[in-house]
């Protein structure tokens, strides 16, 4: 089982609304911010959010990340057909190794 | 804008060591903020950090693969480098390498390298 817990798959119609929980399930993650990834089919992965609820530079304004107790969110509105894809939480343990969430794939419908 | 490229053999045989190269372009390598970590992702399966260096040539490893992974730099050429040793076929991924933006309580990776696909076959 990974340090971090994600549902293997989450759906949405288009204009919908759909969040992806990353829960934290070791203390030694329990303090450390959570960052996010999205995939698309042979592609790499592409930063989303960082620090829990910063958005890089040219991300989309619908892509937002939130924290409660020791889950970390990633919510997307206005769901877009492109925005189907593979998404990923990352954070790091007390002693500095990077883990990973085990993905979820989402579908839009 | 920083840019990185693997580049490495695409095919390497059960227990020989796999060696993969990283450029960095577009931005020094030899800056304070920044390690540059080693991400793989079997095929159809999930990420996995692998390791990081420091320009300094500090390195962390992922529990599950120390004894077999090897990670260094050279900021000379704006490199850095994997080495894993007595592949298994568990092995084969697309190997990715990525800045890892680290400050003292949060880290993330960005950008990253398009990737290279290691086939550990005979």
């Amino acid at each position: 089982q990974s340090a971090l817990t994600q549902p293997a798959s989450v759906s949405g119609s288009p204009g919908q609304s759909v969040t992806i929980s990353c829960t934290v399930t070791i203390s030694d993650l329990a303090y450390n911010p959570v960052s996010w990834y999205q995939q698309h089919p042979n592609k790499a992965p592409k930063l989303m959010i960082f620090d829990v609820i910063n958005r890089p530079s040219g991300i989309s304004s619908r892509f937002s990340g939130s924290k409660s107790g020791n889950t970390a969110s990633l919510t997307i509105s206005g769901l877009q057909p492109e925005d189907e894809a593979e998404y990923y939480c990352s954070s790091h343990t007390g002693t500095g190794s990077r883990v990973f969430g085990g993905g979820t794939k989402l579908t839009v419908l | 804008q920083v840019q990185l490229q693997e580049s490495g053999p695409g095919q390497v045989r059960p227990s020989e060591t796999l060696s993969l190269t990283c450029t960095v372009s577009g931005g020094s390598i030899h800056t304070g903020s920044y390690y540059w970590s080693w991400i793989r992702q079997p095929p159809g399966k999930g990420l996995e950090w692998i390791s990081y260096v420091y320009y300094t040539g500090i390195t962390n490893y992922n529990p599950a693969l120390r004894g077999r992974v090897t990670t260094s730099i050279d900021t000379s050429k704006n490199q850095f480098y994997l080495r894993l040793t007595s592949v298994t076929a568990a092995d084969t991924a697309v190997y990715y390498c990525v800045r890892d933006v680290s400050l003292p309580s949060y880290n993330w990776f960005d950008p990253w390298g398009q990737g290279t696909l290691v086939t550990v076959s005979s």
